[in-house]
C-alpha cells in the first residue's frame, strides 16, 4: 500500500499564483522527498525533508514537515508554465527504499 | 554516463513473450532501484539493490520478475510470460546509497512496456 497520499489529485491555476499541494503518511519516517515528473519522464528530485526538520526552502519552493501530524507541504510561489507536471511526494521509512504518494497533476495556465 | 540510462524507451510485445529490460545507472552509485508507474498512478517499489548485497526483492509482484545487477553497475529487469496488467513504465533509478537513511535518487526516462 502506499505510504503517501498526495491532496489534491489535481490543481489547475494561472501562471503567477502559488500552488500548494499536500502529503500525509502513515508510518514514522526518517525523510520526506518531494520529485516532479514531466509528462513521458522520468523523476526529477526537487527537496529532501528530515524528520528534525520543520521548513525548507529552494528558490520558488517552501516544503514544511509537521511529524506530529504525518504530513508535508509543497508551495510553489509565482508558477510558471513550465511548472505544469506532476509532483510526488516519496518517504523514507526506513529499508532504505522510497515510498511514493500518486501524486497531484499541476497544470499552470499561460 | 551523465545520468541513469535506460533501454528500450519503447518495447511493444505479445502476451506470452519475454521481455528485458536495462538499466545503466550513474556511475559510481552503489543502490539500484525499480519501480513500475501504470498509467497515472504512482511509482510502485520492485526491488532494490545496495553493493554486492542481497538485493530486495520484496515488491516483485510474482515469480515471473526476476531482476540481477552484473559487477554492482547494470541491471536488467526479466518478466517471463508476459501478461497484458505487466503494461506500464518501468523506471529505474541509483543514488550513492552509501548512508544510513535513503537520499536523493536519480531517475531514467523509463521503459514503456506495452502487452498486446
Amino acid at each position: 500500500s502506499q505510504q503517501g497520499e498526495e491532496d489534491p489529485q489535481a490543481l489547475s491555476i494561472q501562471e503567477g499564483e502559488n500552488a500548494t499541494m499536500n502529503c500525509s503518511y502513515k508510518t514514522s519516517i526518517n525523510n520526506l522527498q518531494w520529485y516532479r515528473q514531466n509528462s513521458g519522464r522520468g523523476l526529477v528530485h526537487l527537496i529532501l525533508i528530515r524528520s528534525n526538520e520543520r521548513e525548507k526552502h529552494s528558490g520558488r519552493l517552501r516544503v514544511t514537515l509537521d511529524t506530529s501530524k504525518k504530513s508535508s507541504s509543497l508551495l510553489i510561489t509565482a508558477s510558471r508554465a513550465a511548472d505544469t507536471a506532476s509532483y510526488f511526494c516519496a518517504t523514507d521509512a526506513g529499508g532504505n527504499k522510497l515510498v511514493f504518494g500518486a501524486g497531484t497533476i499541476l497544470r499552470v495556465k499561460s | 554516463g551523465a545520468g541513469v540510462s535506460q533501454s528500450p524507451s519503447n518495447k511493444v510485445t505479445e502476451k506470452g513473450k519475454d521481455v528485458e529490460l536495462r538499466c545503466d545507472p550513474i556511475s559510481g552509485h552503489t543502490a539500484l532501484y525499480w519501480y513500475r508507474q501504470s498509467l497515472g498512478q504512482g511509482l510502485e517499489f520492485l526491488i532494490y539493490f545496495q553493493g554486492n548485497s542481497a538485493p530486495d526483492k520484496s515488491g516483485l509482484p510474482s515469480d515471473r520478475f526476476s531482476a540481477e545487477r552484473t559487477g554492482g553497475s547494470v541491471s536488467t529487469l526479466t518478466i517471463q510470460r508476459t501478461q497484458q496488467e505487466d503494461s506500464a513504465v518501468y523506471l529505474c533509478a541509483s543514488s550513492l546509497g552509501q548512508r544510513v537513511n535513503t537520499g536523493e535518487l536519480f531517475f531514467g526516462e523509463g521503459s514503456r512496456l506495452t502487452v498486446l
